[in-house]
């Protein structure tokens, strides 16, 4: 069973630019939720999608953006960045109809933003 | 909305000692789920325990064991024999049973187990 997987490990970008977060979710999983971690504070959800459509959205604007694609993997899209988009980005899959909807998260995406 | 507080921002424990963690949550739903996850330094996050609103007794996952209560809106996770293995960061986590896909965290405790 394969678990998930996010791409790039680490990511430095200037504010005004644009990043592209990649989440691989686990094996059988169809959804997958992202979540902004700041140092030291816990993930703040950003939003799931479901069957390539986002399924809920926590309270980020909308430069924050993503897609699900056939075979369930997402992407994390943020326009415009500040200097407060530097954070973990922590994606978790999950499987609707599973055990309490339970999340397996990946080992993230630490952007720093300068 | 939901909120989860932990009141707890560290814990330092002897190796073999017991330590419990606080979380308290509001929300008026009477469905939900309630779990503690662990993340350890530079590692991903995953799921220590879980715990059903609707079920009266305590979740228990070998030496990791919760005190649920619902009244209170009280969830503690209690560590019995800590192992250095057990050094992380430690999140109080919330999800209702009306919407069961936004999980909302607590700000964490830190756990230090010491040799």
């Amino acid at each position: 069973e394969t678990g998930v997987t996010q791409s790039p490990t680490h990511l430095i970008k200037t504010r005004g630019q644009q990043v592209t977060l990649r989440c691989s979710s686990q094996s059988g999983h169809n959804t997958v939720s992202w979540y902004q971690q700041a140092l030291g504070q816990g993930p703040q959800f950003i939003f799931q999608y479901y069957r390539e459509e986002e399924n809920g959205r926590g309270n980020f604007p909308p430069r924050f953006s993503g897609l699900q694609f056939p075979n369930y993997s997402s992407e994390l899209n943020v326009n415009a960045l500040e200097l407060d988009d530097s954070a973990l980005y922590l994606c978790a899959s999950s499987l609707v109809g599973g055990l309490h909807n339970e999340q397996f998260f990946g080992p993230g995406t630490r952007l720093t933003v300068l | 909305a939901q909120t989860v507080t932990q009141s707890q921002p560290e814990m330092s424990v002897q190796e073999a000692e017991t330590v419990t963690l606080s979380c308290t949550y509001d929300t008026s739903e009477s469905n939900y789920y309630l779990f503690w996850y662990k993340q350890p330094p530079s590692r991903q996050m995953i799921l220590v325990i879980r715990q059903e609103a609707y079920k009266q007794q305590n979740a228990t996952e070998n030496r990791f064991s919760v005190n649920f209560q619902k009244a209170a809106k009280s969830f503690s996770l209690k560590i019995s024999d800590s192992q250095l293995g057990d050094t992380a960061m430690y999140f109080c986590a919330f999800v209702p049973g009306s919407n069961d896909y936004k999980l909302s965290f607590g700000a964490g405790t830190t756990v230090t187990v010491r040799a």
